[in-house]
């Protein structure tokens, strides 16, 4: 299977634990997207990468979450002291820019839940 | 990024034709309208996109409005698989989602 992977697939932490998610993209993609989703709503943007640059950040990501994208392949989204607000489901997304057009493709998410 | 509005939810007999409409008034000129559609737990597929023509791929067709500010999103024969939530979306660098609206596929 090629598609977008994630890992893990599910997380439970106690509240004012870190926790660190990892996303591996399809592999000649070159942007990477997260996005947080929680029960009911459609996915909110977090943040995206173009090979290793973070380009955007949504306003909405508080300084506890950081992601990195070192060598512009895999990703890694770290939540800091977790709060039971940030129990939701963490999707993946990569995308090829400069191809016909720029569908994103998404992976089957890690859903974290904090006690 | 222009923001989209679509109705909370919708029902569509099996073998029937399900119709989605979006609105996105707000949407400028270079934007593309996207559909994508999301099954319960798993995370949201691509359907289709497009501009300003009407477009239509193996999975379903896409109907804009000349002025853009509104388009459908058209499964031909809908089958109790097509059960999910579908999102339209206005692509600018954030992609802003809505809730979506819930489809249900009645036998």
């Amino acid at each position: 299977d090629t598609g977008v992977s994630q890992n893990p697939r599910h997380k439970i932490t106690k509240r004012g634990q870190n926790v660190t998610f990892r996303c591996d993209p399809i592999s000649e993609h070159n942007r990477l997207y997260w996005y947080r989703q929680t029960l009911g709503q459609g996915p909110e943007f977090l943040t995206y990468f173009q090979n290793e640059a973070q380009l955007e950040k949504s306003r909405l990501l508080s300084d506890r979450f950081s992601a990195e994208r070192p060598k512009g392949s895999f990703s890694t989204l770290e939540i800091q002291r977790t709060e039971q607000g940030d129990s939701a489901m963490y999707l993946c997304a990569s995308s090829l820019v400069g191809a016909s057009y720029n569908e994103q493709f998404f992976g089957p998410g890690t859903r974290l839940t904090v006690l | 990024d222009a923001k989209t509005t679509q109705p909370t939810s919708m029902d569509c007999a099996e073998g029937r034709a399900a119709n989605l409409p979006c609105n996105h008034s707000t949407i400028s000129g270079n934007e593309y309208v996207y559909w994508y559609r999301q099954i319960h737990s798993q995370g949201p597929q691509y359907i289709i996109h497009g501009l300003k023509n009407n477009e239509t791929n193996e999975m379903a067709s896409l109907i804009i409005t000349e002025d853009r500010k509104s388009s459908t999103l058209i499964l031909p024969h809908a089958t109790l698989r097509d059960t999910a939530v579908y999102y339209c979306i206005a692509l600018g660098s954030q992609l802003i989602w809505g809730a979506g609206t819930k489809l249900i596929i009645k036998p």
